[in-house]
């Protein structure tokens, strides 16, 4: 398994700011991912991290919304930009601990309230 | 289209009261079928992993099962603490699919 860290847990922003959130694991890891979870909703992939090389964006998600930068095998942010009241959503940071398993493990999210 | 979908939304059990929870799914391979556990505020937290049709896990009072075409979690004698959203997720070698969940709901 792997041990998720994300900061801020929760915030409230007014619309128009930018807001970043961290993700540190506690092992190096190849693949992390960023989901948004709107409430009352199932998980919607963002983009997945790539250290060392731009992120990889879902359909609907692009860069100048939601940029991502992975530095290194243990950490990432992502950061939402010029927030709406739309953009209110848990943001999840996950990781495939394991290659041989797949299992995806995931971090206790940062819930975003735009005002 | 890959797709992962979860029945029945909504579920209101009573304490011992015994019930599964229904996840079907369409993809192009499969990797992996994944149950997780979501409680109001938190982040999934990973509960089984099955790779092949006939396969079982078990934890508790959960008990997850895999065919070709669905998945089932039994919940036996189910306690309130057991209250939760049930996520299931589908991995086709690519990405991961996830169904829009069961709400649990056990009563006292």
């Amino acid at each position: 398994s792997a041990v998720i860290s994300q900061k801020p847990s929760r915030d409230i922003c007014q619309r128009g700011t930018s807001l970043t959130i961290q993700c540190q694991v506690d092992s190096q890891v190849t693949m992390m991912f960023w989901y948004r979870q709107q409430p009352g909703q199932s998980l919607t992939l963002i983009a997945t991290a790539n250290q060392g090389s731009e992120a990889t964006y879902e359909s609907g998600f692009v860069i100048d919304k939601f940029p991502i930068s992975r530095p290194n095998l243990t950490f990432s942010t992502l950061t939402v930009s010029n927030m709406s009241p739309e953009d209110s959503s848990i943001y999840l940071c996950s990781v495939v601990a394991s290659r041989n398993t797949g299992e995806l493990f995931f971090g206790e999210g940062s819930r975003l309230t735009v005002l | 289209e890959d797709q992962v979908t979860q029945s029945p939304e909504a579920l209101r059990l009573q304490e011992g009261e015994s019930s599964s929870l229904n996840c079907s799914y369409t993809v192009s391979g499969l990797r992996g079928l994944f149950w997780y556990r979501q409680d109001p505020g938190k982040g999934p937290e990973f509960l089984f992993t099955l790779y092949s049709a006939g396969e079982e896990k078990e934890k508790e009072r959960l008990k997850a099962t895999l065919t070709k075409k669905e998945s089932f979690l039994h919940i036996t004698a189910p306690k309130p603490e057991d209250s939760a959203t049930y996520l299931c997720a589908v991995d086709n070698f690519n990405k991961f699919y996830f169904g829009s969940g069961t709400k649990l709901n056990v009563k006292p």
